[in-house]
């Protein structure tokens, strides 16, 4: 079974500087996706950045990277320059290849200051 | 907006009682999952259609059930509710069933209908 780890449950960050979400995963297939979601206050969930198991380079979506490393089987979420929008809870979901479910993680709250 | 409609938005009934979610997918998708957001589970997956037919089950009580209908909307019916079924009930859409292709299959969200059970 899939199984995602979110370590850290809550974190403070000072606008402007950069972020790091930490999530490891655990799955036997070789072929599977990397997905990251943010939740506003407002409670809508919002897809963030994807990364695809065989993809060579690190994803990237404006301020938003995914530190890759298989091996580790860890895909970390590295926001730049934060603003005060950031403010959220995010999640790091998996699926592989051939399954149907995404699974998430228990999420990482990220409170930006001012 | 992301494209995929749930109503209604805020449900408040009494335990026992049963009612029904309901998720227009995005237009040309045909997967619909459904998902269940609590403070002490967390996202726990339900159910997924596609096209019309059950591909997927995950923590779904039995007093729960739903369904995809030939224009692809979904209901989810929960009934005998009890306190512990307040939640955050959110439909998700995708183009594909599972997870193959690069990106093809990224789960849009709807708003979520919160279901207050007193």
């Amino acid at each position: 079974a899939q199984k995602i780890t979110q370590t850290q449950p809550g974190m403070f960050v000072q606008e402007k500087e950069a972020v790091t979400l930490d999530c490891t995963y655990d799955t036997s297939d070789p072929s599977y996706g990397l997905f990251w979601y943010k939740q506003p206050s407002s409670g809508e969930m919002i897809f963030l950045i994807y990364q695809g198991s065989y993809d060579q380079q690190n994803a990237t979506e404006g301020r938003y990277s995914l530190n890759f490393q298989k091996a580790r089987k860890s895909a970390n979420l590295v926001i730049s320059a934060s603003q005060l929008g950031d403010s959220a809870m995010y999640f790091c979901a998996m699926r592989n290849a051939n399954d149907y479910k995404l699974s998430f993680g228990a999420g990482t709250t990220v409170t930006v200051r001012a | 907006d992301s494209g995929v409609t749930q109503t209604p938005k805020h449900l408040i009934t009494a335990t026992g009682q049963r009612v029904t979610l309901r998720c227009s997918p995005r237009s040309g998708d045909l997967s619909v999952y459904w998902y269940q957001q609590s403070l002490d589970q967390g996202l726990q997956f339900l159910i997924q259609y596609y096209n019309g037919e059950e591909r997927a089950k995950g923590n779904i009580l039995e007093r729960f059930s739903a369904q995809q209908f030939p224009d692809l909307h979904s209901e989810l019916n929960l009934s005998s509710l009890e306190l512990g079924d307040s939640a955050l009930y959110f439909c998700a859409s995708s183009w594909g069933a599972t997870g193959t292709g690069t990106g093809a299959n990224v789960l849009t969200f709807g708003a979520g209908s919160r279901l207050t059970v007193l």
